[in-house]
C-alpha cells in the first residue's frame, strides 16, 4: 500500500494566486481529513468528509478556503485567492469509519508558501 | 472533547526507556486515548491507542490508570530515531459521524546518543 498520497510536496505561490492540494486516500479507507498545521497554531482540523460527503467543515477559516471529494479516492483542497498568511503544511489524512479506535493515516504534507 | 495535558519537553539516553506522561482528568467512558508522534518534516504517524487496559504493539506500550485520568506512553528502548514530538489525543465521543480529533501541542521528544 503505497499509503495516503498529496501532492505536490511543495507549492510556492504569488498572493492572490489559486492554490489547489491533492489528496489520494488509502484504499478501502472511507473517511478524509485536511489538517493544516503552523508554529502558531499546531494541528487543525480544517475539513472531514465520510463516504464523500463533507460532514464538518467547521474548521475551514473563510470562504477562500473549498474542499471537495468527488470520489472515494481522490481529493482537493482549493485556496483562491491565496494570502501570506495561508503558509503552512496541509496535511491529508484517512482512515476507515467502521468502529472506534482506528488510527489516522496521514500523508507526507504539502508544504504552501506564499509570497 | 476531553483535553490533554503534556510536558512540552523531555530527554532520554539512546537505549533506555522513554516514558511520556499524559493527563486526560476529563475523559468520558467511551473515549479512548490515542497516541500519535510526528518526525520532523513527516506528517502524524499513529502507535498506538487504548480505551482501558494497557496496550502493547511493536512500537510502544500504552499504561492507563485505573481511573483513566492519565496514562503513559512507554518506548522501551529508546533509539535516535524515536526523536519526534509525541502527541496524546482523546477521541471525541463517536456520536453519529463526529469523529474528530482533538490535537494539542505534545511532548517534543529529545533521544541523545
Amino acid at each position: 500500500d503505497a499509503g495516503v498520497i498529496q501532492s505536490p510536496r511543495h507549492e510556492v505561490t504569488e498572493m492572490g494566486q489559486e492554490v489547489t492540494l491533492r489528496c489520494k486516500p488509502i484504499s478501502g479507507h472511507n473517511s478524509l481529513f485536511w489538517y493544516r498545521q503552523t508554529m502558531m497554531r499546531g494541528l487543525e482540523l480544517l475539513i472531514y468528509f465520510n463516504n464523500n460527503v463533507p460532514i464538518d467543515d467547521s474548521g475551514m477559516p473563510e470562504d477562500r478556503f473549498s474542499a471537495k471529494m468527488p470520489n472515494a479516492s481522490f481529493s482537493t483542497l482549493k485556496i483562491q485567492p491565496s494570502e501570506p498568511r495561508d503558509s503552512a503544511v496541509y496535511f491529508c489524512a484517512s482512515n476507515q469509519q467502521m468502529g472506534q479506535g482506528v488510527g489516522y493515516t496521514f500523508g507526507s504534507g504539502t508544504r504552501l508558501t506564499v509570497v | 472533547d476531553a483535553k490533554t495535558t503534556q510536558p512540552p519537553s523531555m530527554d532520554c539516553a539512546e537505549g533506555r526507556a522513554a516514558n511520556l506522561p499524559c493527563n486526560h482528568s476529563t475523559i468520558s467512558g467511551n473515549e479512548y486515548v490515542y497516541w500519535y508522534r510526528q518526525i520532523h518534516s513527516q506528517g502524524p504517524q499513529y502507535i498506538i491507542h487504548g480505551l482501558k487496559n494497557n496496550e502493547t504493539n511493536e512500537m510502544a506500550s500504552l499504561i492507563i490508570t485505573e481511573d483513566r485520568k492519565s496514562s503513559t506512553l512507554i518506548l522501551p528502548h529508546a533509539t535516535l530515531r524515536d526523536t519526534a514530538v509525541y502527541y496524546c489525543i482523546v477521541r471525541s465521543s463517536n456520536a453519529g459521524n463526529n469523529r474528530k480529533l482533538i490535537w494539542g501541542l505534545g511532548t517534543s521528544l529529545a533521544v541523545n546518543p
